[in-house]
């Protein structure tokens, strides 16, 4: 168990919806991750949060989007969905900002198809 | 811009059997190298990573990996396989001035037979 939690675990959306994926990180983590990993392939970065704002991100376009609280939770929004949007999407919480000196500890995921 | 290439799919073998799961990378900078395990249901977890020191570096279940700078590459051994090492192995780079992401490899099955 990494204490980092996902919901839902599974969600089936149509063509052009729009989604919200949350993730509890454990508890003084000021940093989650979000990366997409598609079936049978690697995770991709999506984008980073450190205390509620930006950090960096991927080769994503803007449809993808985020938020992160105060409280240690955040989430995942994909607006305009995509066929090729299906996947294993997972968030990963850690101390600070550097792989150097902090681990990430990855939640189970939210698997998202869409129709 | 970093590449990780995992290039089996799939390594079978039997319990107890030694067991190489290889990892090459491509980086115009140094970088950091992770290698990460994936059970059934389950989020991905950290084995082992290399920083700077020594090339060989262990985790606490066996598991051992080689930096090799000259061939650009990460394999993870382990002597003798359990059952229970059946998972989804991810190798994964970060760039040392943009060490905040991972790339991650496209993954290697081990899948321990008795």
């Amino acid at each position: 168990e990494t204490g980092v939690t996902q919901s839902p675990t599974h969600l089936i959306k149509t063509r052009g919806q729009q989604v919200t994926l949350r993730c509890s990180s454990q508890s003084g983590h000021n940093t989650v991750s979000w990366y997409q990993q598609a079936l049978g392939q690697g995770p991709q970065f999506i984008f980073q949060y450190y205390r509620e704002e930006e950090n960096g991100r991927g080769n994503f376009p803007p449809r993808f989007s985020g938020l992160q609280f105060p409280n240690y939770s955040s989430e995942l929004n994909v607006n305009a969905l995509e066929l090729d949007d299906s996947a294993l999407y997972l968030c990963a919480s850690s101390l600070g900002l550097t792989l150097s000196t902090d681990t990430q500890y990855f939640g189970p995921g939210t698997r998202l198809t869409v129709l | 811009a970093q590449s990780v290439t995992q290039l089996d799919s799939q390594v079978p073998v039997f319990e107890e059997a030694p067991v190489e799961l290889r990892c090459n990378y491509s980086s115009s900078v140094s970088v950091y190298l992770f290698w990460y395990v994936q059970y059934p249901n389950q989020g991905l977890q950290l084995l082992l990573k290399y920083l700077s020191g020594s090339t060989l570096v262990k985790s606490i279940n066996g598991f051992e990996a080689e930096f090799n700078k000259s061939q650009t590459s990460f394999h993870l051994r382990k002597p003798s396989v359990h059952i229970s090492d059946t998972a989804e192995y991810f190798c994964a780079v970060s760039s040392m001035d943009s060490s905040y992401k991972l790339i991650f490899g496209s993954g290697t099955r081990l899948l321990v037979r008795p």
